[in-house]
């Protein structure tokens, strides 16, 4: 698996985008990029994912550079339902030991 | 829709206690996980599975076993419960991909308090 590395916390203003970066040097070119989420008390939650291209869907997007060695996680339009730690990981097998690190807390204030 | 059921969302025991945490998930997936996430170090690997009665160690196996009987059921067990055992507890499942990873799904976590 790659390193990642992310920022401890972030907060933005409710209603504007989240931009949640992460910087995975070491990624290899099979190796995708996975984001997940944790609310407070529960489990954490697939968002998104990607390889090269970047993507979208009904929670987010993703954004990752040309070089493969970063990303953004992009919330369009940040409600407080979003305030959580945002884990971004980049996973090379389903049997490998997946880390997952402290990730970022996002707070979003009203 | 898809679901990974835990046993417990609390629970207390004491120390020396056998303790099971049970784990059930109703999507035939071949993958199964446990994890424990302690404040400042995110989510640590404890065993996980890649079908009935295989099992490998992940980051800190050490005073925990598991049991998977079945493909559905995740079974993480401490057979003599401590302190330093106090932790949220989170069972994950997935498809089996080979060389490639699938998306995990989360259980809802269960929270033990050993005293």
């Amino acid at each position: 698996d790659a390193k990642t590395t992310q920022p401890t916390s972030m907060d933005c203003a409710e209603g504007r985008a989240a931009n949640l970066p992460c910087n995975h040097s070491t990624i290899s070119g099979n190796e995708y990029v996975y984001w997940y989420r944790q609310i407070h008390s529960q489990g954490p939650q697939y968002i998104i994912h990607g390889l090269k291209n970047n993507e979208t869907n009904e929670m987010a997007s993703l954004i990752i550079t040309e070089d493969r060695k970063s990303s953004t996680l992009i919330l369009p339009h940040a409600t407080l339902r979003d305030t959580a730690v945002y884990y971004c990981i980049a996973p090379y097998s389903s049997a490998s030991k997946i880390i997952f690190g402290s990730g970022t807390r996002l707070s979003i204030r009203p | 829709d898809v679901k990974v059921t835990q046993s417990s969302r609390y629970l207390v025991k004491r120390t020396g206690e056998k303790v099971f945490l049970e784990c059930v998930q109703d999507m035939d997936h071949e993958n199964m996980f446990w994890y424990r996430q302690d404040p400042g170090l995110g989510l640590r690997l404890i065993y996980f599975s890649y079908d009935v009665k295989m099992k490998e160690k992940g980051d800190i196996p050490e005073g925990y076993s598991v049991s998977r009987e079945k493909k559905e059921r995740f079974s993480l067990i401490l057979e003599s419960a401590s302190t330093n055992q106090t932790s949220m507890y989170l069972c994950a499942s997935s498809l089996w991909g080979g060389s490639s990873y699938n998306e995990q799904f989360f259980g809802p976590g269960t929270r033990l308090t050993v005293l």
